[in-house]
């Protein structure tokens, strides 16, 4: 199975806050998670690829000071926009790898959570 | 160019149609290729799976991976209200390497 929880769903904040955002592999380990980006109408973009207990690899172009990402344990990963500004409105959504037996795979797909939408007023 | 073309649409059929959804590419290394459904709101839903050529069956759903030609198809038969959603292509040369998407077909079933 590869069963991927994100959490908050919805989050609407001051600009200048920082917000973090949870995602949970629920039944399985992820050694490597994903973090994207979605725009209205546009597909998705890859943002930086979290490795537990290591730091993570941003794209190219994507602020590592601004888009913090921990992957503290096998099963948690989380994003936090530091000082965020109405420009880092977006839908934030985060991808693990399926896993067999509980570990993950390589060459598995990915499986995506629900999504953040983050509005910085 | 874009590394996978896939056409925007909107694409809008009656309920009971079939529905052929496709994605071209340009890197012949791609060997792992998805299909994924997004409702409004919500995260990418993993549909089909498939690894190099061949046809990949699973309900209403039958995924096509043509090396030779770079092309991939989803097709969806019987079309329902409830398949309305972005339909997005993606694929991988595999071995951890980051997937590709295609820009995404949006899809209206209509009654």
């Amino acid at each position: 199975g590869a069963v991927v929880s994100q959490h908050p769903s919805w989050v609407i904040c001051k600009s200048g806050t920082s917000v973090k955002i949870e995602c949970r592999s629920l039944d399985f380990q992820a050694t490597t998670m994903f973090w994207y980006r979605q725009f209205p109408k546009q597909s998705l973009m890859l943002m930086a690829t979290s490795n537990e207990g290591s730091k993570a690899t941003y794209e190219q172009g994507v602020e590592k000071d601004k888009f913090l990402i921990n992957h503290a344990s096998l099963t948690l990963s989380t994003l936090t926009v530091t000082s965020a500004h109405p420009e880092d409105s977006s839908f934030y959504i985060c991808s693990a790898r399926g896993s067999d037996r509980g570990v993950e795979v390589v060459n598995q797909p990915q499986h995506f959570g629900d999504g953040t939408r983050l509005s910085i007023l | 160019q874009k590394e996978v073309e896939q056409d925007p649409g909107p694409l809008s059929v009656p309920e009971g149609a079939i529905v052929s959804l496709n994605c071209t590419y340009s890197n012949s290394a791609f060997q792992y290729f998805m299909w994924y459904r997004q409702y409004s709101r919500k995260g990418p839903e993993l549909l089909m799976y498939t690894y190099s050529s061949g046809n990949k069956e699973d309900g209403r759903f039958t995924a096509q991976v043509d090396k030779s030609s770079k092309y991939i198809s989803l097709f969806i038969r019987d079309s329902q209200p409830s398949d309305s959603a972005t339909y997005l292509c993606a694929m991988t040369s595999g071995g951890g390497n980051k997937l590709t998407f295609g820009t995404g077909t949006q899809l209206k079933v209509e009654l």
